[in-house]
């Protein structure tokens, strides 16, 4: 059974700092993917990553970046100098298929940026 | 257009009344799926279509009722319902089973109160 596991239920930071979100998952399969979707206020999932099992490099996207570490199950994401916008609810999700069937989410972490 | 689209945003019913939910996919995807998020809860998948035919129905109560007439369309139809049946209800595309793209693209969901 897979199970992903977000023990940040709300994090509050100041606009400018740097937060990170963690991430835990369990899996059996030796292929699986990872993802990071974020739900603004407005409702929608936005995808964010998707990364698969035999990849870990660690990827920086402006200014967001994910540390994919397999020995410990854990694929966290960083927000380098947040921003008001950035106040959402982030989700980390894992299938391992890789089919969008089997997702399997988080509970997911409320990051509020106060200005 | 936004990818997937979903109407009405908001919706308020009362337990006797029936009425449906709409989503609208723009992608060219061929799976569509419902998902339930209640607060505090990690978002349930509920119904998953794949080229217009039922392929997963997670134990869901027959008073959602799921319709796919085509790959662009899904309707959920909701009758008798209750309560604890008031959450966001979100519609999510992707390819199915597999595909270069792997991620599901959601609609920024239905907010339904049962009153």
């Amino acid at each position: 059974a897979q199970k992903v596991t977000q023990a940040q239920t709300e994090i509050s930071v100041v606009e400018k700092e740097d937060v990170t979100l963690d991430c835990v998952y369990e899996t059996r399969d030796t292929t699986y993917y990872l993802f990071w979707y974020k739900q603004p206020p407005s409702g929608e999932l936005v995808f964010l990553i998707r990364r698969n099992s035999f990849d870990e490099q660690n990827e920086i996207s402006g200014r967001y970046s994910w540390n994919f570490q397999k020995s410990t199950s854990s694929f966290n994401f960083t927000i380098t100098a947040s921003q008001v916008v950035d106040s959402a609810v982030y989700f980390c999700a894992l299938s391992d298929s890789g089919s969008a069937r089997q997702l399997t989410f988080g509970s997911g972490t409320q990051l509020t940026v106060l200005p | 257009e936004t990818g997937v689209t979903q109407t009405p945003r908001h919706l308020v019913m009362g337990m006797t009344n029936k009425k449906s939910l709409k989503c609208e996919q723009h992608l060219g995807h061929n799976a569509m799926y419902w998902y339930k998020q209640s607060a505090k809860k990690p978002l349930e998948l509920m119904f998953v279509y794949s080229l217009e035919e039922r392929v997963e129905n997670n134990s869901v109560p027959s008073r959602f009722s799921p319709e796919c007439p085509n790959s662009s369309h899904l309707f959920l139809h909701l009758h008798t319902l209750q309560p604890e049946d008031s959450a966001l209800y979100l519609c999510a595309s992707s390819q199915d089973p597999t595909g270069p793209t792997l991620e599901a693209f959601f609609g920024q969901g239905t907010r339904l109160t049962v009153v």
